[in-house]
């Protein structure tokens, strides 16, 4: 397919485990995003790239969170000693030119549970 | 900072009535505008965009939205809604220039259709 596709869907952690999740934009795209989804809310962002870049990672909640693209391509966000409050979907977008308001094209999510 | 409002959590309607989700946001400057549709376990598919100009858009499946700037609102319409558009809804805006990658999405509009 020709979208954005993430993996794992579903991940289940112990509090205190690290995780790392996955992003595979689509081919071409300069941008990807990162968003985090709570439940009963709205995609709330978290950080973003042009190519491997990271311009802006003013919406990670912590110094837990740390986010990579090293060859401006797949990208992944990674948790590290992971808490019940990092439990939500974890949205990735990419977006195909570096300027303007195009777009968004998004993942289907990867859904991070935290026991 | 930017934020939006989706005032009803919750809507039901009989398949083929129509349809208004509302939207208001708020920002110093005409942001740019989105509607997004999110169906379970999907990601984030954009339905329509307003960027200037004519400030009624066509989306995609049918739906329109009005760009009110007196009333700093964004509504979305169906005229005869399917029961394929249960799903939930999202408002999203963006800033009018510098940093214009950022999308602030509101909590959502959760559709219900009654066959």
């Amino acid at each position: 397919g020709a979208g954005v596709s993430q993996s794992p869907r579903y991940k289940v952690a112990k509090r205190g485990q690290d995780v790392a999740l996955r992003c595979d934009p689509i081919s071409g795209h300069v941008s990807l995003f990162w968003y985090q989804q709570a439940l009963g809310q709205g995609p709330e962002f978290l950080t973003y790239f042009q190519n491997e870049a990271q311009l802006d990672k003013s919406g990670l909640p912590s110094d837990r969170f740390f986010a990579e693209r090293p060859e401006g391509s797949v990208s992944t966000l990674k948790i590290q000693r992971t808490q019940q409050e990092d439990s939500a979907v974890y949205l990735c977008a990419s977006r195909g030119v570096m300027g303007g308001p195009n777009e968004q094209f998004f993942g289907p999510g990867t859904r991070l549970t935290v026991l | 900072a930017q934020s939006v409002t989706q005032p009803d959590i919750h809507i039901t309607v009989s398949e083929g009535a129509s349809l208004e989700l509302r939207c208001n946001y708020s920002y110093g400057a005409t942001p740019y505008l989105f509607w997004y549709v999110q169906s379970p376990g999907q990601g984030l598919q954009l339905l329509l965009k307003y960027f200037s100009g004519d400030t009624l858009v066509q989306g995609i499946k049918g739906f329109e939205a009005e760009f009110k700037r007196s009333q700093s609102s964004f509504n979305l319409r169906k005229p005869s809604v399917h029961w394929s558009d249960a799903a939930e809804y999202f408002c999203a805006v963006a800033p009018s220039g510098a940093g214009s990658y950022q999308l602030t999405f509101g909590k959502g509009t959760k559709l219900s259709v009654i066959p």
